[in-house]
């Protein structure tokens, strides 16, 4: 196991462009989570999934924002229209069942221009 | 407004010294971690402590959970430059993690 993959580790966008990025968790990891992350900051939780089932949406994540875990194993995180408030790092991580513990993967640097 | 205040919020020390850093919080969590972040990367997990008033060690770093189980320190002892990061505490609440916002430690040779 490899751990926990994020794609790509950097995106540089225009405003008002879209941008995915791809998280594949650890195989045996039913939880995928993201959070973003700011200059100074630790991070702030996005949203959350149980299997395919996304359990919980933190108020940051705006209507351009959108996840998904279609098959319960890879996740993908869209930004429409993005902004230049959008710039942050994107971490995903993951974890089974009732363990509080997260594995993180390096991120997803993202730059809005 | 963080769930966890985390202090100081940097620390820059010389090579040697002893430090403590701190991880504090209203609410009760069921368990606290702690967590070294490096540049560029994402944060790897240090330890986990579930007990009100447990001590763990982990070489040069003690960490301590509080007994009310609201708060948490990270004693680094002799710290070294390789020591240099941020180090966060996070919580759960319910079924997610909730961070501190860090104390970025610079360890000086």
């Amino acid at each position: 196991d490899t751990g926990v993959s994020q794609d790509p580790r950097h995106k540089i966008t225009k405003r008002g462009q879209n941008v995915t990025f791809r998280c594949d968790p650890i195989s045996e990891h039913n939880r995928l989570y993201w959070y973003r992350q700011t200059l100074g900051q630790g991070p702030e939780f996005l949203t959350y999934f149980q299997n395919e089932a996304q359990l919980e949406k933190s108020r940051l994540l705006s209507d351009r924002f959108s996840a998904e875990r279609p098959k319960g194993s890879f996740s993908t995180l869209e930004i429409q229209r993005t902004e230049q408030g959008d710039s942050a790092m994107y971490l995903c991580a993951s974890n089974r069942g009732r363990v509080h513990v997260l594995t993180f993967g390096a991120g997803s640097r993202l730059t809005v221009l | 407004t963080q769930l966890l205040e985390q202090s100081p919020q940097f620390l820059s020390i010389q090579e040697g010294e002893n430090l403590t850093v701190y991880c504090n919080s209203s609410s009760v969590f069921s368990s606290l971690q702690w967590y070294r972040q490096e540049p560029g990367e994402g944060p790897v997990l240090l330890v986990t402590v579930v007990t009100g008033g447990e001590v763990k060690k982990l070489k040069r770093l003690t960490f301590q959970f509080g007994d009310a189980r609201k708060d948490s320190s990270l004693h680094i002892t002799a710290a070294q430059p390789g020591d240099t990061g941020l180090y966060l505490c996070a919580g759960a609440e319910n079924n997610d993690m909730r961070f501190g916002a860090g104390t970025r430690l610079t360890v000086k040779p």
